[in-house]
């Protein structure tokens, strides 16, 4: 089992739906958790931290479910600009930058 | 202005043939990595300098090189290419390596291997 897993998609939803997506990860240890966005042959960029009592960022909310191991990220009233692939990272407990693992993301079209 | 800078955008080099990828920061963070990123899949960390220390992960090829002559550059020497290392290569940089660091990426080098 992968250490952080995605649902690749793609997620194919209108303008201003509202999508989710989730991302496990086995790693009990994991205390560390990011959202990354990626456009297509271009760098990953940070989204947001996701922290234990969940937060919200614009139309971002990303939570984190520790008993079921997995993150989330919803994303309301979505813009033809959020057609991107989302990256789920983790890392262990104290655990330094480099012991970080990305998920293979999840690729969301957002169509007229 | 671009904070992580790679170059070139698109490099092609042939099966064997050595290759240097380039990357500077205008941070002055003091950690520096390098990815690589092959279609659909992960990043996947190859290894990193704190500073001058170098740190090497357990499964990067010993084809796969690294140097950091000081805290702006850092160059990843690909001794012989293969058709496998085609890729995006990603330089970030990151202040320290603790917990919540967070990392800034350069725009990524596209490797072609002929």
């Amino acid at each position: 089992r992968k250490e952080v897993e995605q649902d690749p998609g793609p997620f194919n939803v209108p303008e201003g739906a509202t999508v989710a997506f989730n991302c496990t990860y086995s790693n009990s240890a994991s205390q560390s958790f990011f959202w990354y966005r990626q456009d297509c042959r271009k760098e990953p960029k940070l989204l947001m931290s996701v922290y234990s009592s969940g937060n919200e960022d614009g139309r971002f909310t990303a939570q984190l479910n520790r008993a079921s191991q997995y993150i989330s990220l919803l994303i309301r009233d979505s813009k033809l600009s959020d057609s991107a692939t989302y990256l789920c990272v983790g890392g262990p407990y104290g655990g330094a930058t480099n012991k970080l693992i990305f998920g293979t993301g999840t690729l969301l079209a957002v169509q007229p | 202005d671009a904070m992580v800078i790679q170059n070139p955008r698109y490099q092609v080099t042939q099966f064997g043939k050595p290759v240097t990828l380039s990357c500077s920061q205008t941070l002055n963070h003091n950690v520096m990595y390098w990815y690589q990123q092959k279609s659909s899949q992960a990043p996947k960390l190859l290894f990193h300098y704190y500073d001058k220390d170098f740190n090497n992960e357990a499964d990067t090829p010993d084809n796969f090189q690294s140097r950091r002559p000081n805290t702006s550059f850092c160059f990843l020497d690909i001794r012989s290419p293969g058709l496998g290392d085609a890729a995006m290569y990603l330089c970030a940089t990151s202040r320290g390596t603790g917990t919540n660091e967070k990392l800034f990426f350069g725009s990524g080098t596209q490797l072609s291997v002929l």
